[in-house]
């Protein structure tokens, strides 16, 4: 069966640092692959998806960028935090059969 | 564009009292259509789902219905549990998602 892993689960960083969260999946060959960021009291903003190595789609500009280095792992990434980009970060892939989308546990961000 | 529309919340309940949740969707062709839920501090789960006009939908307790006629796929359960309580999302993925409505169930 297929499984989500993102790592880390927390992350607390101050403001003008780097980010990178990573999501592995497992089970799947090619998934199709999206970041989610959750605010507080929001809903889902869709900020990248891949469809392949190498393939990324950005949703929303902004200072996050995203990487798609091996068929199974997508990183989300920042040169310089800001206070905004505080939220909970969810990994997603999606099964073209199914056309359903299964979620990693995410990761709460916290700049400071 | 296309887009969905539920209900905002919070929506507090009593133990055993009847719930619905509205969303209406907008989309070009008829999308499958989703119900997702994500308990606190935790990813989003499928609730349910459906993938043509009139299926419904059902998981849990809960219900939806697909219907094209109204473009709705309303999330309903008769007798909440305090277990219920989370943040609920009607979506037709990849792409588009409600803002999610957060509902708490009290005993």
């Amino acid at each position: 069966s297929q499984t989500i892993h993102q790592w880390p689960a927390t992350l607390v960083q101050p403001v003008g640092s780097p980010l990178s969260l990573e999501c592995t999946v497992e089970g799947t060959s090619n998934p199709n692959l999206y970041w989610y960021r959750q605010a507080a009291g929001r809903g889902l903003q869709l900020l990248f998806y891949s469809v392949g190595i190498g393939q990324i789609s950005s949703e929303v500009p902004q200072n996050l960028s995203a990487s798609r280095p091996q068929d199974r792992q997508f990183i989300l990434s920042s040169k310089k935090l800001l206070l905004s980009d505080s939220g909970f970060y969810l990994c997603a892939w999606l099964s073209p059969s199914l056309r359903e989308q299964f979620f990693g546990p995410g990761t709460r961000l916290t700049v400071l | 564009g296309d887009s969905v529309t539920q209900m905002e919340g919070p929506v507090t309940l009593s133990e055993e009292a009847f719930l619905t949740i509205n969303c209406t969707y907008t989309a070009t062709g008829y999308p499958s259509l989703f119900w997702y839920v994500q308990y606190p501090g935790e990813g989003l789960q499928l609730l349910l789902k459906a993938t043509k006009a009139d299926d419904k939908g059902s998981n849990k307790g809960f219900e939806a219905t697909y219907r094209k006629e109204t473009t709705s796929f309303h999330l309903e359960k008769g007798s909440v549990q305090v277990s219920d309580s989370a943040v609920y999302f009607c979506a037709f993925t990849p792409l588009v998602f409600g803002k999610g409505t957060r509902l708490s169930v009290i005993a």
